[in-house]
């Protein structure tokens, strides 16, 4: 398995401008997580599915963030309009067992977004 | 605000000594887990060990976890330069299995 995989591995773009970063799951796992890391917050859970439902988006910062996750093997976090705050690491991250975290995650190499 | 703390929030030592992280949260968990972050990649799962056990080995890592204190600990024996990478446990609460709460992670630098 190629594990889980985002794209793309950086994103430079100017203030105001549309991001969307993407996500493939590991197939199989039915839960996914996204997370953003900043030096200042740390890792932060902005928002997860189950099952492809979003079940917690309360992490979500502000209206400019949405995601998706049209089917099992594909989701997407978008940030419009884009701010020079927003700039940090996004973690995608899944694992089996949906509704019970009883399994370690699996993280993919993130996407690193400097907002200009 | 963070579930877990870690401390000590950096650590530096020498190849094959022991390092020791520790790890406290606030409140009732169903599981704890650790990770490990090298510089500029994702994270990689460790180990997992739930809220009725109290010890847990996986090569040279040792877990503990002292649910009356709240607090657990990450033992890395012998370590190696290339164990250097940050340490974070993460957290699934009690009362919501859903989800794994981050700790702000320890930096551990061995030296050769």
């Amino acid at each position: 398995d190629a594990g889980v995989i985002q794209s793309p591995r950086h994103e430079v773009t100017e203030m105001g401008q549309e991001v969307t970063l993407r996500c493939k799951p590991i197939s199989g796992h039915n839960s996914l997580f996204w997370y953003r890391q900043t030096m200042m917050r740390g890792l932060e859970l902005l928002i997860y599915f189950n099952n492809n439902v979003p079940i917690d988006d309360s992490g979500m910062p502000e209206d400019r963030f949405s995601a998706k996750m049209p089917n099992a093997s594909f989701s997407t976090l978008k940030i419009q309009p884009s701010e020079p705050r927003d700039s940090a690491v996004y973690f995608c991250a899944s694992s089996r067992g949906a509704g019970q975290s009883n399994y370690g995650y699996t993280f993919g190499s993130g996407t690193r977004l400097t907002v200009v | 605000s963070q579930q877990g703390e870690e401390d000590p929030q950096a650590l530096s030592i020498q190849e094959g000594e022991n390092a020791t992280m520790n790890c406290s949260y606030k409140t009732s968990i169903n599981n704890l887990q650790w990770y490990r972050q090298n510089s500029g990649r994702g994270l990689v799962h460790l180990i997992l060990i739930r809220s009725n056990e109290r010890e847990k080995h996986s090569g040279r890592l040792r877990v503990t976890l002292d649910t009356s204190k709240k607090s657990s600990s990450l033992l890395i024996t012998a370590s190696r330069a290339a164990d250097t990478a940050s340490y974070f446990c993460a957290t699934v609460l009690y009362y919501n299995t859903d989800k794994l709460i981050f700790g702000t992670g320890t930096r551990l630098q061995v030296f050769p």
